[in-house]
């Protein structure tokens, strides 16, 4: 089993809708989340960075984590063409990151 | 300010040759990690040096080799090259060293092997 499981989608949404993505988690010590951006051809890009449970708010962008279910979202509001790309979920497991396979994000004009 | 950055961006290499990839880290940034990332799925973990000393190491095979000169930067090895190394090579550079708390780790462009 896979530290870090993702959906890998495709999931393709209209301009304006909201994206809603998920990942679960198998251990309980993980402590710190992350949300990267990657286009295509390109290196992760930090989008959210969130430590234990609860939210945490960037612009539209909305990261969550539930410990108890061991479950972390990413919300995206107003979504827009530019926002089409890969989304990776990430635990920091003592330096070393531990990714999820990453969903493709597809927003269509 | 420069980001992370790597070298060459695209390789082409035949099996059994060997090939070394560079990293530069964000100035001031101590850590650098490697990670390869198969089409289609997420970046795994190989290597993360810190002061030129390995910290932490993934579950790859010995052909894979990585050292960090006294100015941060980084070079990954790969010897005996196999189809299956075909990836897009990424290096990750940190402030601290990674096992501390709270350690962002930012990202280079990755390098692109092809084994044929």
């Amino acid at each position: 089993q896979k530290e870090v499981e993702q959906d890998p989608g495709p999931l393709s949404v209209p301009e304006g809708a909201i994206v809603s993505l998920n990942c679960t988690y198998s251990n309980s010590a993980f402590q710190y989340f992350m949300w990267y951006r990657q286009y295509s051809r390109k290196g992760p890009e930090l989008l959210m960075y969130t430590y234990s449970s609860g939210n945490k708010e960037d612009g539209r962008f909305t990261a969550q984590v539930d410990k108890s279910s061991k479950y972390i979202s990413l919300f995206i509001r107003d979504s827009q063409p530019s926002d089409s790309a890969t989304y990776l979920c990430a635990t920091d497991s003592w330096g070393k990151l531990q990714f999820g396979a990453g969903t493709q994000v597809v927003v269509t004009p | 300010d420069a980001g992370v950055t790597q070298s060459p961006t695209h390789l082409i290499k035949t099996r059994g040759q060997q090939v070394t990839l560079r990293c530069s880290p964000i100035s001031g940034h101590k850590s650098v990690s490697w990670y390869q990332q198969v089409l289609g799925q997420g970046p795994q973990f190989i290597f993360q040096y810190y002061e030129k000393e390995e910290r932490g190491r993934g579950n790859f095979p010995d052909r894979f080799s990585a050292r960090q000169f006294p100015n941060y930067s980084s070079e990954l090895n790969v010897n005996a090259l196999l189809l299956g190394d075909s990836a897009l090579y990424l290096c990750a550079s940190s402030s601290k060293q990674l096992t501390l708390a709270k350690n962002i780790q930012y990202f280079g462009a990755g390098t692109r092997l092809s084994v044929l």
